[in-house]
């Protein structure tokens, strides 16, 4: 079954530090997400992203965030200058057109040090 | 999600059948209803989804009200690795997000 794919799986960084969390959709989607769970809270939508540009943002995807699809297969979210409240699992996810199923991958830990 | 109501948890039998209930009552002609679950520090699993006639797959079934005012998941078998959060979602299918909401803890008891 064609599944999402995430790396790293866990991360460590230094406090000002940028991230790069890297995913791999699975392959007929077109639409591309990126969602945070902060540690025992819920899963927060952060940003959709359809035909290589941004089409939804939370109020959480502030300056910091950004997510670029670099080529047919990647879409990534970048986290400049790392806070610690940043620390967190960041899932990727996508899906078709009609439905719209969201499929989500198994997340990447970032933990900010 | 405002849009749904869940109970925060339910405790079922391994081997019996998981019955998780969710209210929508302000649900429009267009939205469906979504299940996902969240198995402990794992990315959310889609489950099933439905607009208006009950819907099973190789996971699950999902019975919709005729007034599609609440709908029921029900987990035939379940067993020790369906221990997870339930979230119950109420969107049109080609809105750009899911919002989760606090959804239902499920514990399977041995």
């Amino acid at each position: 079954e064609p599944e999402v794919t995430q790396t790293p799986s866990h991360q460590v960084t230094q406090m000002g530090q940028e991230v790069i969390l890297r995913c791999v959709p699975i392959s007929n989607h077109l639409y591309f997400y990126w969602y945070r769970q902060i540690l025992g809270q819920k899963v927060e939508f952060l940003v959709s992203f359809y035909n290589n540009e941004i089409s939804e943002k939370s109020e959480i995807f502030d300056d910091q965030f950004s997510v670029e699809r670099p080529d047919g297969s990647n879409f990534t979210l970048k986290i400049r200058s790392t806070k610690l409240e940043d620390s967190a699992m960041y899932f990727c996810a996508s899906s078709t057109d009609n439905p719209r199923t969201i499929y989500f991958g198994e997340g990447s830990w970032l933990t900010v040090v | 999600d405002a849009k749904t109501t869940q109970p925060p948890s339910m405790d079922c039998a391994e081997g019996r059948a998981a019955n998780l209930p969710c209210n929508h009552s302000t649900i429009s002609g267009n939205e469906y209803v979504y299940w996902y679950r969240q198995i402990h520090s794992q990315g959310p699993q889609y489950i099933i989804h439905g607009l208006k006639n009950n819907e099973t797959n190789e996971m699950a079934s999902l019975i919709i009200t005729e007034d599609r005012k609440s709908s029921t998941l029900i987990l035939p078998h379940a067993t020790l690795r369906d221990t997870a959060v339930y979230y119950c979602i109420v969107r049109v299918s080609r809105d750009d997000k899911i919002i989760f909401g606090k959804g239902t803890r499920l514990h399977i008891l041995p």
